[in-house]
């Protein structure tokens, strides 16, 4: 089955500062791969998804960026990082056929 | 644009009631819906993943239901328990893309 590994759990980090939230995948190949955020108070919102190697398709113009450099792995980006980007950032993977999706475990990132 | 709405946003039933969740989407053409659950602080779990061509699935005390011409789930929850309470989601998928509801809070009563 599939195990998703995302690190840190938890970050703080200043205003303008940068940012990189790496999220690997284990037990599939070629999968599609998701990052969310859920901020307090409101849903899951979906920032980027990648179907392959390079490829990633932006839902919400931000200041974040996404990369996918190997198949099992997504980075989420920032160069200077805005109050507005505090929440809980959530790596995913599948969900697309008849396997559903499975999430990691999340990092908290508060800006101060 | 997709949009998926989920009624009631908080419920709080006494343990043992069953009960029922409520989630709507604006755009019929999806691929499948799944509902999740989420517990304070964590990841989201899978519970139930309804094919397009599905009308409902089973999994122990859930049962989801899907009808994809009006744009409605229905998430049952039978003889609920103080376990049970967290937050449910649903979610609905086209085109490799999964865009979710809001939640229902769900606190089950001791």
């Amino acid at each position: 089955s599939q195990t998703i590994h995302q690190w840190p759990a938890t970050l703080v980090q200043p205003v303008g500062s940068p940012l990189s939230l790496e999220c690997t995948v284990e037990g599939t190949s070629n999968p599609n791969l998701y990052w969310y955020r859920q901020a307090a108070g409101r849903g899951l919102q979906l920032l980027f998804y990648s179907v392959g190697i390079g490829q990633i398709s932006s839902e919400v113009p931000q200041n974040l960026s996404a990369s996918r450099p190997q198949d099992r792995q997504f980075i989420l980006s920032s160069k200077k990082l805005l109050l507005s980007d505090s929440g809980f950032y959530l790596c995913a993977c599948g969900g697309t056929g008849v396997q559903p999706q499975h999430f990691g475990d999340g990092t908290r990132l508060s800006i101060l | 644009k997709q949009e998926v709405t989920q009624i009631p946003a908080a419920l709080s039933v006494p343990e043992g009631e069953n009960l029922v969740l409520n989630c709507s989407f604006t755009d019929s053409a999806i691929y499948n819906l799944q509902w999740f659950r989420q517990d304070p602080g964590k990841g989201l779990t899978s519970l139930l993943l309804i094919q397009s061509s599905q009308r409902e699935q089973t999994s122990g005390r859930l049962n989801a239901s899907l009808d994809k011409s009006s744009g409605r789930s229905t998430l049952y929850i039978a003889a609920s328990q103080p376990g049970d309470s967290a937050t449910y989601l649903c979610a609905v998928n086209r085109d490799d893309k999964i865009i979710f509801g809001k939640g229902t809070r769900l606190h089950i009563l001791p």
